[in-house]
């Protein structure tokens, strides 16, 4: 099962800030990088799905960044707003296991304060 | 556009009964699974199938059955509750190839008295 880290745990920012949070992952046998956002009382939505080293998705405020050489992936919001709080999750494949099932790290809660 | 249907949203049961969580999705996708979700403990993999008629165990099956006799259906049997299962579970599909984005459920919030 592969160890997915992802920091901070949690986030309290203003309106207006922009912020950025990390996803390490282990690099060898890398073969994509998910992201998902999740509100409270909902479910988790794609983001993005990253696959090459120095990939870099974006989807209006948000952005993301991949560095497979060294197992991470940066995920940065400009200008927060308050619907952008949520949980961020990123998740790799284990493709060393079976079928590519993700597994997810435990997530980075971002509250934005209006 | 229904996506990932699942059925019942909330449940609460007493330890020992059975019960059957649904989910069906209306995408013809070959991959679908079972996730738990627990406080401080993130999405953790049940089981999941990579296509009608099979299936395999993911990181926490124990307690836990499925079976996937259509593309659509992919439903997860408690065989006997205990309060350990106490949970939000979400039922994902997506296509056959890795790559491919996950579509959740909306999710059943599950307590075992």
């Amino acid at each position: 099962i592969l160890n997915v880290e992802q920091s901070p745990q949690s986030l309290h920012v203003q309106e207006g800030d922009s912020t950025n949070f990390t996803c390490s992952f282990p690099s060898s046998n890398f073969y994509a990088l998910h992201w998902y956002r999740w509100e409270t009382a909902k479910s988790p939505e794609a983001l993005f799905v990253m696959t090459l080293n120095g990939d870099e998705k974006k989807k209006g405020r948000i952005s993301a960044t991949l560095n497979t050489k060294e197992g991470y992936s940066y995920l940065y919001i400009k200008g927060s707003q308050p619907e952008d709080s949520a949980t961020y999750l990123c998740a790799p494949p284990n493709y060393g296991g079976s079928q590519g099932n993700l597994i997810f790290g435990k997530g980075t809660k971002l509250s934005v304060k209006p | 556009n229904a996506g990932v249907t699942q059925t019942p949203k909330f449940q609460v049961l007493k330890t020992g009964q059975s019960m059957t969580l649904q989910c069906a999705q209306d995408m013809n996708h070959e991959y679908m699974s079972w996730y738990r979700q627990d406080p401080g403990m993130g999405l953790r993999l049940i089981h999941y199938s990579v296509g009608a008629g099979i299936t395999d165990q993911g990181e926490v099956p124990n307690g836990y059955n499925v079976s996937r006799s259509t593309t659509e259906d992919f439903p997860l049997r408690l065989l006997s509750a205990a309060p350990s299962q106490t949970s939000v579970y979400f039922c994902a599909s997506r296509p056959g190839h890795p790559s491919a984005p996950l579509h959740f459920g909306n999710g059943t919030r599950l307590t075992v008295t």
